[in-house]
């Protein structure tokens, strides 16, 4: 399994471009989060997914869009880039809470992708 | 929503000696509590996590515990090496979400 995979790795965008941020799992996971992360900061929620067709936002969703056609993919969208948005992205993917709320499910991150907005 | 603050943010400490790093919670309905360790330029991954139906829990040189009561959990690192030197990410869950600490960034000197 290649578990969660992220694309591009690097990407310097100018003001007011967009890009979209793939990611993709293959274990199998209904759930999929966007998070960023900036130097020095912890990790903040963007959007997740619990499922195919359902996303909501997180705790910074604003310039940010996502969508969820199928298990595997949870593509992120910038629209409209702004250098605020500058940081280090990870999407991560984990089972969903089977065994009730005291169930453990570790999430898996993404390699990363860092971006530049200039 | 849930708010999670993580202390100190920077530890320094010699080799072999013991390292704590200390979350508090807001929301007591919160019942999964993760630690995760990032090393420089790498994603994060989890090395140890809790539920809330459980105290404390033990994994070789690395221990959680928590006090539900206080809101509080802690991570406990005996007998450290250079190679545990990284940032260090508590973590609470409520609902679907996890709520991350600031994070603590631990030096093992050697």
């Amino acid at each position: 399994n290649a578990g969660v995979t992220q694309t591009p790795k690097f990407r310097i965008l100018k003001i007011g471009q967009s890009m979209t941020l793939q990611c993709t799992q293959d274990m199998n996971h209904n759930y999929m989060y966007w998070y960023r992360q900036d130097p020095g900061m912890g990790l903040k929620l963007i959007y997740y997914s619990v499922g195919a067709g359902i996303t909501d936002k997180g705790e910074v969703p604003n310039g940010y869009n996502v969508s969820r056609s199928t298990t595997e993919d949870f593509p992120l969208r910038l629209e409209l880039a702004a250098p605020s948005q500058t940081s280090v992205y990870f999407c991560a993917s984990s089972y969903p809470q089977a065994g009730g709320p005291y169930s453990y499910n570790e999430q898996f991150f993404g390699p990363g992708t860092r971006l530049t907005v200039l | 929503g849930e708010n999670v603050e993580q202390h100190p943010s920077t530890l320094s400490v010699q080799e072999g000696d013991s390292a704590v790093i200390k979350c508090t919670y807001s929301d007591s309905a919160s019942n999964y509590f993760p630690w995760y360790k990032q090393e420089l330029g790498k994603r994060p991954q989890l090395i140890i996590d809790i539920r809330s139906n459980v105290g404390e829990k033990k994994d070789q040189r690395i221990a959680v515990t928590l006090n539900k009561t206080a809101k509080h959990f802690s991570l406990h690192i005996t007998e450290t090496q250079p190679e545990d030197s990284a940032v260090y990410f508590c973590a609470s869950r409520g609902g679907n979400k996890l709520v991350f600490g600031a994070g603590t960034i631990l030096r093992v000197k050697s």
